[in-house]
């Protein structure tokens, strides 16, 4: 079975807190993702990695920032946070060939 | 760059019965996938079927299955003897030759026992 697993179910910050959510797989892709899911608003992609050390913006990248420093690890980086990125942030993979696997999901509240 | 849309937010249907869900996409290329991810409540996001734009043959797994048409640029969930375990959020997405997926908005499917 494909495991991608993300640091936290839920975790709750303080506005101006630099958080960090993690993502690892145990599948060897090299494609990995951060969306953004909201209420009426579907998945939006932050950030995405094709390889170690590399990444491109997605279509909502403001407030963010990730690192790749292993294949099988995808962090990303709220660096000060604020309430309106209090939200279900989801990590997924994929491979040019297959379907996207998700993480759990972990629901950030920022107080 | 691709939009996808689905246009019924919210859905219902009583157990066993057939339900389609609508997706349209817009794109100007040629070869390209086309997923159907479900949501069930505070669960992981799945894939529950997916279709290859150059074959022409609709997918089909088990009670599921998809009506493509490539030309129209639509692509709709079709569940069948639905189930109270398909209660969920069922997104369409659309991924073309930058890998990168593109969502609709989602659509809340309830099935009533």
């Amino acid at each position: 079975d494909v495991k991608v697993t993300q640091s936290s179910r839920y975790l709750v910050k303080r506005t101006g807190e630099k958080v960090f959510l993690e993502c690892v797989q145990d599948m060897d892709h090299e494609n990995m993702f951060w969306y953004r899911q909201d209420p009426g608003l579907g998945l939006r992609l932050i950030y995405f990695s094709y390889d170690v050390k590399m990444k491109e913006k997605g279509d909502i990248p403001e407030g963010y920032s990730v690192s790749r420093e292993k294949k099988e690890r995808f962090s990303l980086i709220l660096e000060s946070a604020s309430t309106n990125q209090t939200s279900m942030y989801l990590c997924a993979i994929e491979r040019w060939d297959t379907e996207a696997f998700f993480g759990q999901g972990t629901r950030l509240t920022v107080v | 760059a691709q939009t996808v849309t689905q246009s019924q937010p919210e859905m219902s249907v009583q157990e066993a019965e057939t339900v389609t869900l609508s997706c349209t996409y817009d794109t100007s290329e040629n070869n390209y996938y086309l997923f159907w991810y479900k949501q069930p409540p505070s669960r992981q996001m799945i894939l529950v079927i997916r279709q290859e734009a150059y074959k022409q043959q609709n997918a089909t797994e088990n009670r599921f299955s998809v009506n493509f048409q490539k030309a129209a640029k639509s692509f709709s969930l079709k569940i069948s003897d639905s189930q109270l375990g398909d209660t969920a959020m069922y997104f369409c997405a659309f991924r073309g030759s930058n890998y990168k997926l593109t969502f609709g908005k989602g659509t809340l499917l309830t099935v009533n026992p």
